[in-house]
């Protein structure tokens, strides 16, 4: 059943500025995940965070992590163009994952 | 690098048509997913693999088979395809319980049913 529910739905944003994306979730994890898919195509692993973890970075990516709200953010740094694209959170829970709808961004130059 | 690819990238069927969806992955990944993606739903799962032989049911797994004959191989089997059945298809691998938790997607096939 879907378990991430991102907020907001789409994001416009000027080249340079910071993208935030956040999402919530209903039941235990192990882990939550943040994935991100250019249009027409497949999906791409970004980050993860391991349900014992507060925060974690990877370039100019910040995740989030609160258990106790079962909520996750996203940031994304000094956006690019090339960061246009839509960001989905899942979380992982009995080997399988659960994908929230989608956020989509886009960065204008 | 992990690969995961799949047999078409567009495909256009006719209502009652049997459907073949492939996906092959090259890093010997044990787990294997099919998706469905849809506009306002996000990907929802139809089925997954954790072995060869093996298969479960997702949360949408209705109008649907799989098929995993081999370990690399992940087939999605529309037996009567449908015209809801038009969607975007995702399939996707993972490792064993001892590897990394992150999927694998390949590029996915748009499926139109008429």
């Amino acid at each position: 059943s879907q378990q991430g529910e991102e907020d907001p739905q789409a994001l416009s944003i000027q080249e340079g500025e910071n993208a935030t994306m956040n999402c919530s979730y209903k039941t235990s994890i192990n882990n939550l995940q943040w994935y991100r898919q250019n249009s027409g195509r497949g999906l791409v692993h970004l980050i993860l965070i391991r349900s014992n973890e507060r925060e974690k970075h990877s370039g100019r990516l910040r995740v989030t992590l609160d258990t106790s709200k079962k909520s996750s953010s996203l940031l994304i740094t000094a956006s690019r163009a090339a960061d246009t694209a839509s960001y989905f959170c899942a979380t992982d829970a009995d080997n399988r994952l659960a994908f929230g709808k989608g956020n989509q961004v886009v960065v204008i130059p | 690098d992990v690969k995961v690819t799949q047999s078409s990238r567009y495909l256009v069927k006719r209502t009652g048509e049997k459907v073949f969806l492939e996906c092959v992955q090259d890093m010997d990944h044990e787990n294997m997913f099919w998706y469905r993606q849809d506009p306002g739903l996000g990907l929802r799962l139809i089925y997954f693999s954790y072995d060869v032989k093996m298969k479960e049911k997702g949360d949408i797994p209705e109008g649907y088979s799989v098929s995993r004959e081999k370990k690399e191989r992940f087939s999605l089997i529309l037996e009567s395809a449908s015209t809801n059945q038009t969607s975007m298809y995702l399939c996707a691998s993972r490792p064993g319980a001892s590897g990394s938790n992150e999927q694998f997607f390949g590029p996915g096939t748009r499926l139109t049913v008429l």
